[in-house]
């Protein structure tokens, strides 16, 4: 079974500063991939990056990147130059495979990010 | 904005009712899915569809039960309804091929009193 692991439950940032959220995952599986989505207060979910098991760079989408560690199981989310508009939960999917090429998502329990003026 | 609808955005229901959300899914993606947000069980997967069929089931309640139709939505229904069941229900489509995205809808917020 697939786990994800986010261990921050909450962080604190000064804006302008860069964040990283911390992520780690259990799989057995050698292709897969990992997410990260956003959800601010008004409880929609906003798909920020992905990044998967065979990508040899770190997927970066503007202020958004992700250090893989495949080794240490890791997928941590940066977020540079922070704005108080990040302040949001924060979680890390794994895509888990249910039948041919479609998946479902497995969650972590989030991480409270809260951008301080 | 995603491009995936859920109506309604809000619900409050007494236990013991039976409630119907409804998800349309993005164009042209083919499979939906949807998910359950509550405080004690995070984001779980409930159940997957596909071009009208159902592929795929998670951790969703005997209670509970969904359908996609021939123009794609989806409904899900949730019957005999308990304080527990209180949640955000998400609904998420894709394409349904080698896509590594699931797009999300805005949620319906179901409360159970």
């Amino acid at each position: 079974a697939q786990k994800i692991t986010q261990t921050q439950p909450g962080m604190f940032v000064q804006e302008k500063e860069a964040v990283t959220l911390d992520c780690t995952y259990d799989t057995s599986d050698q292709s897969y991939g990992l997410f990260w989505y956003k959800q601010p207060s008004s409880g929609e979910m906003i798909f920020l990056i992905y990044q998967g098991s065979y990508d040899e760079q770190n997927a970066t989408e503007g202020r958004y990147s992700l250090n893989f560690q495949k080794a240490r199981k890791s997928a941590n989310l940066v977020i540079s130059a922070s704005q108080l508009g990040d302040s949001a939960m924060y979680f890390c999917a794994m895509r888990e495979p249910i039948w041919g090429s479609n998946y479902k998502l497995t969650f972590g329990k989030g991480t409270l990010l809260t951008v301080n003026p | 904005d995603s491009g995936v609808t859920q109506t309604p955005k809000h619900l409050i229901t007494a236990t013991g009712q039976r409630v119907t959300l409804r998800c349309s899914p993005r164009s042209g993606d083919l499979s939906v899915y949807w998910y359950q947000q509550s405080l004690d069980q995070g984001l779980q997967f409930l159940i997957q569809y596909y071009n009208g069929e159902e592929r795929a089931k998670g951790n969703i309640l005997e209670r509970f039960s969904a359908q996609q139709f021939p123009d794609l939505h989806s409904e899900l229904n949730l019957s005999s309804l308990e304080l527990g069941d209180s949640a955000l229900y998400f609904c998420a489509s894709s394409l349904g091929g080698p896509s590594y995205e699931q797009y999300f809808g805005p949620g319906t917020r179901l409360t159970v009193t």
